[in-house]
């Protein structure tokens, strides 16, 4: 059972351009929403995350966006530059869960 | 202020053979947490762990995988009799805390290869 699902499973973007990713989610405990970024050959790292009592998080060029009611969750990557060329992740917890369950990733190229 | 540091970084096995990968997670974090990402594939939970207690290992495989955090020294994920669709990419991530927040830190993962 998936249980977050993410898609494209990739996405080709020209620099300046927009990048976005979507996630829908089936399990509503969950309440905590972090996006992680990973570089070939390294391990994930956090990049931006979100509760449900927001609509939108802004950091830098990474905005999310949530709609608790379609239970779905979206990265947006603006003015995209080749260095955010990368595998992104969603992933859910729940709050008093032990794990973070991820989609399936979305590899990003940011082309010159 | 090291990260999580695990190895080794690339790991070859032949079928039947044994495989170790250890986690050492980052200072002052007593919270490990096991993930194996597939090719092309996302991060699938496999262990939590605590200082000497395994907390939750509904994503292990039943057989032949096993983990531990001792008292002293790293975390060891063990896969006994290896076969090839053990071929993957183990993440280790630790936190300072129960996750409550999804601020884990992961290594630079442990890749193993079954020939």
């Amino acid at each position: 059972q998936q249980q977050v699902k993410q898609s494209p499973q990739s996405l080709i973007v020209q620099k300046g351009g927009i990048s976005i990713i979507n996630c829908a989610y089936e399990n509503t405990a969950f309440d905590y929403f972090p996006w992680y970024q990973q570089f070939p050959g390294k391990g994930p790292a956090l990049l931006i995350a979100i509760r449900p009592d927001v609509s939108e998080k802004k950091e830098g060029r990474f905005t999310i966006s949530f709609n608790k009611s379609a239970k779905q969750f979206s990265l947006h990557i603006m003015d995209s530059q080749p260095g955010d060329s990368a595998t992104y992740f969603c992933a859910a917890s729940k709050a008093a869960g032990n794990k973070l369950t991820f989609g399936g990733g979305t590899r990003v190229l940011v082309k010159p | 202020n090291a990260g999580v540091m695990q190895n080794p970084r690339h790991l070859v096995r032949r079928r039947g053979q044994e495989a170790r990968l250890r986690c050492s997670p980052m200072k002052g974090h007593s919270h490990v947490y096991w993930y194996r990402q597939l090719p092309e594939e996302g991060l699938k939970f496999m262990v939590y762990l605590q200082k000497e207690n395994i907390i939750d290992e509904s994503g292990m495989p039943k057989e032949r995988f096993s983990a531990e955090f001792p008292k002293e020294g790293p975390s060891i994920l063990r896969i006994q009799q290896v076969v090839r669709g053990d071929s993957a990419a183990y993440f280790c991530a630790s936190s300072r805390e129960h996750l409550n927040t999804g601020e884990l830190f992961f290594g630079e993962g442990s890749r193993l290869t079954v020939l």
